[in-house]
């Protein structure tokens, strides 16, 4: 199935260092969420971004929804311990029985050292 | 608030036996998916429902794969036969709708091992 290009694939910074990571495509999307996943657990959402150009922050996260609408980024500011994990892009977007589908990418894994 | 349930957290079966997995939603939440997520790729999503009626199955593999939600809450994910290409960590979520917004909220996921 379809998967979006995000990318690093992997990053490996030290502890207090800012990240940044990014998410294209090819189609057009009408929402871009960004996600992250601890080890043996389900993905938890960071931040929705539900319009072109729109820029919004959670704590230390800025992510913003390009205005091509086929590409978002999400940075960490300061990063912490904590912010071990993978991180994953996904677009949505709405068929014409307002039902949502999501293409997810690959993922970025990140790793701090302290 | 309860999260998603999903069981059993492991299984070790081999290739074509038969597995189930089994989810409780988010209390209120209509819509429940299952995913599954291969080791370095992101979640796949096999089968999506709307309380108990399907909504999205195109990419469950039907010759083995069967899924259902009987009234509308708890769901169950078959594999019979299971072959090796199904070890995978399957994660089952829900969610609910304002408008168009819409937060998915997942389980901690069944991690399964075909030998």
């Amino acid at each position: 199935g379809q998967q979006l290009n995000q990318s690093p694939q992997s990053m490996f910074i030290q502890e207090g260092e800012d990240v940044s990571m990014n998410c294209t495509s090819s189609s057009i999307f009408n929402t871009w969420l960004w996600y992250k996943q601890d080890p043996g657990e389900g993905p938890v959402l960071l931040i929705a971004l539900y319009k072109a150009g729109e820029l919004t922050s959670n704590g230390r996260l800025t992510a913003q929804f390009g205005i091509t609408r086929k590409d978002s980024f999400l940075n960490i500011s300061a990063s912490i311990p904590s912010d071990v994990g993978i991180y994953f892009c996904a677009g949505a977007t709405y068929n014409a029985g307002n039902n949502r589908k999501l293409i997810w990418g690959l993922g970025t894994s990140l790793a701090v050292n302290p | 608030e309860a999260g998603v349930a999903q069981s059993p957290r492991y299984k070790i079966i081999e290739k074509r036996q038969s597995v189930a997995f089994w989810c409780n939603p988010i209390s209120g939440h209509a819509t429940l998916y299952w995913y599954q997520q291969i080791l370095g790729q992101g979640p796949k999503l096999l089968i999506q429902f709307q309380n108990n009626g399907v909504v999205d199955d195109s990419q469950l593999p039907k010759d083995r794969f069967s899924a259902e939600r009987l009234k509308g809450v708890d769901s169950t994910l078959k594999i019979q036969p299971a072959k090796l290409e199904d070890s995978a960590v399957y994660l089952c979520a829900s969610s609910f709708r304002r408008g168009t917004n819409e937060k998915l909220f997942f389980g901690s996921g069944t991690q399964l091992s075909v030998l």
